[in-house]
């Protein structure tokens, strides 16, 4: 059973250009949620999608936006991106059933560098 | 911004000590949850206790909530070189509503 996956493993973009990431979930889950995590930081939440609709957003500009797909898997879209954007971007699965936000399953993140 | 603060920061132990990690928050919450990172990559869930609960075990991992000082505690007994690594509390405000996470605390146990 496969878990989350993510692609690239590791990116490295020049100041505004754009980027897309890429998520699919672990099986049976419906749930996606994408988090940035900065050097020495903890995760801050981005956004969620369930039902191929975003549920809920943190506070990221509209700069970060997302899709979810009909088979649950997702893409994270970063346009004009900016040097502080350069961190690990994780994304985490759930069951909507289970609770969204207990027990989030985690991917192995994509590292972004923003040159 | 983040919602918990973990203390110590940092904390080096020897193999087969326990270690003790804390958390505070600063509202009320409805769960809280520990996970685990392993060098800057993805998290593991580790245990999760409800704002009802004030102790839960699993293992080697012993962590108990006290919503009155709005803290949590995670103790891992007998530790092993295995369990270096960083440590994170999260919590949330009700069925589904967003995870937030403290900035972790890094355990380095040494053999």
């Amino acid at each position: 059973d496969a878990g989350v996956t993510q692609s690239p493993t590791h990116l490295i973009k020049t100041r505004g250009q754009q980027v897309t990431l890429r998520c699919s979930p672990k099986s049976g889950h419906d749930t996606v949620s994408w988090y940035q995590q900065a050097l020495g930081q903890g995760p801050q939440f981005i956004f969620q999608y369930y039902e191929e609709e975003e549920r809920q957003r943190g506070n990221f500009p509209d700069r970060f936006s997302g899709h979810q797909f009909p088979n649950y898997s997702s893409e994270l879209n970063v346009n004009a991106l900016l040097l502080g954007d350069s961190a690990l971007y994780l994304c985490a699965s759930s069951s909507i059933q289970g609770a969204a936000n207990e027990k989030l399953f985690f991917g192995s993140g994509t590292q972004l560098s923003v040159l | 911004s983040q919602q918990g603060e973990e203390d110590p920061q940092a904390l080096s132990i020897q193999e087969g000590e326990n270690a003790t990690m804390n958390c505070s928050y600063k509202t009320s919450i409805n769960n809280l949850q520990w996970y685990r990172q392993n060098s800057g990559r993805g998290l593991v869930h580790l245990i999760l206790i409800r704002s009802n609960e004030r102790e839960k075990h699993s293992g080697r991992l012993r962590v108990t909530l006290d919503t009155s000082k709005k803290s949590s505690s995670l103790l891992i007994t007998a530790s092993r070189a295995a369990d270096t690594a960083s440590y994170f509390c999260a919590t949330d405000r009700g069925a589904n509503s967003k995870l937030t996470f403290g900035k972790g605390i890094t355990l380095s146990v040494r053999p």
